[in-house]
């Protein structure tokens, strides 16, 4: 089945200890994305790549990395949460200008 | 840069009763694509239509169509004979089709909610 995963569903965790948020797809597809939505703000882009090894800032990048090692695989990574990054946070994968395939979303908590 | 705007942040309607809602976009661009996006509570993100702006007929997925006014920048979104599923929160979602960047990039507008009524 054509998915995106992310792991895990739910994170609560303290500021300042540093957490991954794991996102694998299985379409092959080259472009991945990071959302986080937030009540009242809709989706907005964290970080994206457009192919293995090449990344680039969205539009709220502060306080996240990311990494495109394989093409499978983009995980988001927060050095230091802070609560402001409390969010529902959402991977997408897609083919150039086909719809974007989210995963189920991450729920995190920063206390 | 692009923006998108849903001016109703929630509506309701009857089951079987139509409903529209509506949304509007900002952009220099010619070529682009537009989406609704449908989140019901378990918080999926489930597209439910999409547009290429350079194509004149309106797009139509069973009971949802779209009203696509280019020259207006409009993208409103129609839902027939509503069904109880169809309540979930609506995003409208524009995507450029120029290369780089911003291609792939979905700017969305805040969401309305829909609830459909027994």
């Amino acid at each position: 089945e054509a998915q995106v995963t992310q792991n895990p569903r739910y994170l609560i965790t303290v500021t300042g200890k540093k957490l991954t948020v794991t996102c694998s797809q299985n379409m092959n597809h080259e472009y991945m994305s990071w959302y986080r939505q937030d009540p009242g703000l809709g989706l907005r882009q964290i970080y994206y790549s457009m192919n293995v090894e090449v990344t680039d800032k969205g539009d709220v990048p502060e306080g996240y990395k990311v990494s495109r090692k394989e093409k499978r695989n983009f995980p988001l990574i927060l050095e230091s949460p802070s609560p402001n990054q409390t969010s529902l946070y959402f991977c997408a994968s897609s083919w150039s200008g086909s719809p974007l395939h989210f995963g189920n979303g991450t729920r995190l908590t920063v206390t | 840069a692009q923006t998108v705007t849903q001016s109703q942040p929630e509506m309701s309607v009857q089951e079987a009763e139509t409903v529209t809602l509506s949304c509007t976009y900002d952009t220099s661009e010619n070529n682009y694509y537009l989406f609704w996006y449908k989140q019901p509570p378990s918080r999926q993100m489930i597209l439910v239509i999409r547009q290429e702006a350079y194509k004149q007929q309106n797009a139509t997925e069973n009971r949802f169509s779209v009203n696509f006014q280019k020259a207006a920048k409009s993208f409103s979104l129609k839902i027939s004979d509503s069904q109880l599923g169809d309540t979930a929160m609506y995003f409208c979602a524009f995507m450029s089709m120029n290369y780089g960047g911003s291609q792939g990039n979905l700017i969305f507008g805040k969401g309305t909610k829909l609830s459909v009524k027994p």
